[in-house]
Parts: structure tokens; C-alpha cells; sequence
């Protein structure tokens, strides 16, 4: 089984600032990988997919990049709307696997 | 546009077995894999397998084999996951969520997901 990890768990940002979150793949994932958003009480939504084509509706403050087995979010300039919980999958093996989760809260 | 639809909020005694619905609607619905994850509260995102609707095919992760069932319905769009043996520790969402691309073999990222149904285990 692929582990994914996250990095940092929680990242303290103020509106306005640059947010980059890590994923790390216990083995090369190529660039089958994906980040979702989750907010409280809501499902999660697709953000990026192939390590870095953001989805279709995603505001393009949001950017991916990396491949094999290191990966970054990053979020350019924070809005309010973006704390959140964010979380990487990869689909390169079976089974299909989430890292951990990155929290983005209000500093 | 694509939307699931997932069954209401479960309360079971443990031993018992839960079956969540997600219907599908919006797009062809043999086109498209359909995954379950689970989160339970305040944790992560955990896939417990996959179905094709198109052919029925199944792949569970290991830790599932033996007590997850995936269906699907196509006169009812509708894709089933049933859960035996309940125990407390299987307190948690459940989601469907869609492969985001057609006739894939499990192997996608997911768009888009049901809203989610809670199933509580607990005597």
C-alpha cells in the first residue's frame, strides 16, 4: 500500500498570504495524483488532478505541481473561503490512497 | 451536471449490517466507476473499494474483503454498498464519489462525491 503523507498537519496563514502544503508518496505515484478541499460538514471537492490541472470552477489562485513521489499545493493568496482541510490521493496503485490532511486555519 | 445522491442517516446495533444508497443522475450512468470512502469523525479519508457499474466488477481493499458489498442498479442509476458485521469503530461518514473519467479500471480521482451518510454503530 502507497502511504501518502501531509506536511504540515495544521499551517496558521493570515487572508492574503501564500499557503503551500506538502504531500509525500511512500513510492513514486507518477503524476496520478489529486487534492481535495473539505469544509465542515461537507463532502470533499475536487481541486486538481494529474498533480497539477486544476478542475473545472477552481479559482486559479490554486496551483499543483510535482511528480513521483513529492507533491505541493499551493494557494497564492488566501481567502476566506479557502480555510479549509485539504487532502491528497493517489490512484497510480491499488489500493487508492488519502494522505493524512492539511488543515489551513486563520492566524 | 453529474450528482449523487445518498441515502439518509443510519443508527445500528453492533453485529448488524448497514446498506447506503447513491443514485446518480446527470450523466450515463454505465460510463463511470463509482468508489466508497469512508471518514470517520474527525479523521481522514479512507477508500474501502470500487465498482463498475458497467460490467459489476468489484476491488475492495484488503481490509474490507469479507464484509463489503458493492451493487449496482442501472434501471434505478443507483449503486449500493452494504457493510456487515458493524462494530463501533465503523461510526463514520460513508461517501460515493465517481470516477472523474469514463471507463477507467478504478484507477481516478473523483468528481463528483454524494453529500455523505453517517452511519453510527452503537448499542
Amino acid at each position: 500500500e502507497i502511504v501518502m503523507t501531509q506536511s504540515p498537519a495544521t499551517l496558521s496563514v493570515s487572508p492574503g498570504d501564500r499557503a503551500t502544503l506538502s504531500c509525500r508518496a511512500s513510492q513514486s505515484v507518477s503524476s496520478n495524483l489529486a487534492w481535495y478541499q473539505q469544509k465542515p460538514g461537507q463532502a470533499p471537492r475536487l481541486l486538481i488532478y494529474g498533480a497539477s490541472t486544476l478542475a473545472t470552477g477552481i479559482p486559479a489562485r490554486f496551483s499543483g505541481s510535482g511528480s513521483g513521489t513529492e507533491f505541493t499545493l499551493t494557494i497564492s493568496s488566501l481567502q476566506s473561503a479557502d480555510f479549509a482541510v485539504y487532502y491528497c490521493q493517489q490512484y497510480n496503485n491499488r489500493p487508492l490512497t488519502f494522505g493524512g490532511g492539511t488543515k489551513v486555519e486563520i492566524k | 451536471q453529474a450528482q449523487l445522491v445518498q441515502s439518509g442517516a443510519e443508527v445500528k446495533m453492533p453485529g448488524a449490517s448497514v446498506k447506503v444508497s447513491c443514485k446518480a443522475s446527470g450523466y450515463t450512468f454505465t460510463h463511470y466507476g463509482i468508489s466508497w470512502v469512508r471518514q470517520a469523525p474527525g479523521q481522514g479519508l479512507e477508500w474501502m473499494g470500487w465498482i463498475s457499474v458497467y460490467n459489476t466488477y468489484t476491488n475492495n481493499a484488503h481490509k474490507y474483503q469479507g464484509r463489503v458489498t458493492m451493487t449496482a442498479d442501472i434501471s434505478t442509476t443507483t449503486v449500493y454498498m452494504e457493510l456487515t458485521s458493524l462494530r463501533s469503530d465503523d461510526t463514520a461518514y460513508y461517501y460515493c464519489a465517481r470516477d472523474a473519467i469514463v471507463g477507467t479500471t478504478g484507477f481516478s480521482w473523483f468528481d463528483p462525491w454524494g453529500q455523505g451518510t453517517l452511519v453510527t454503530v452503537s448499542s
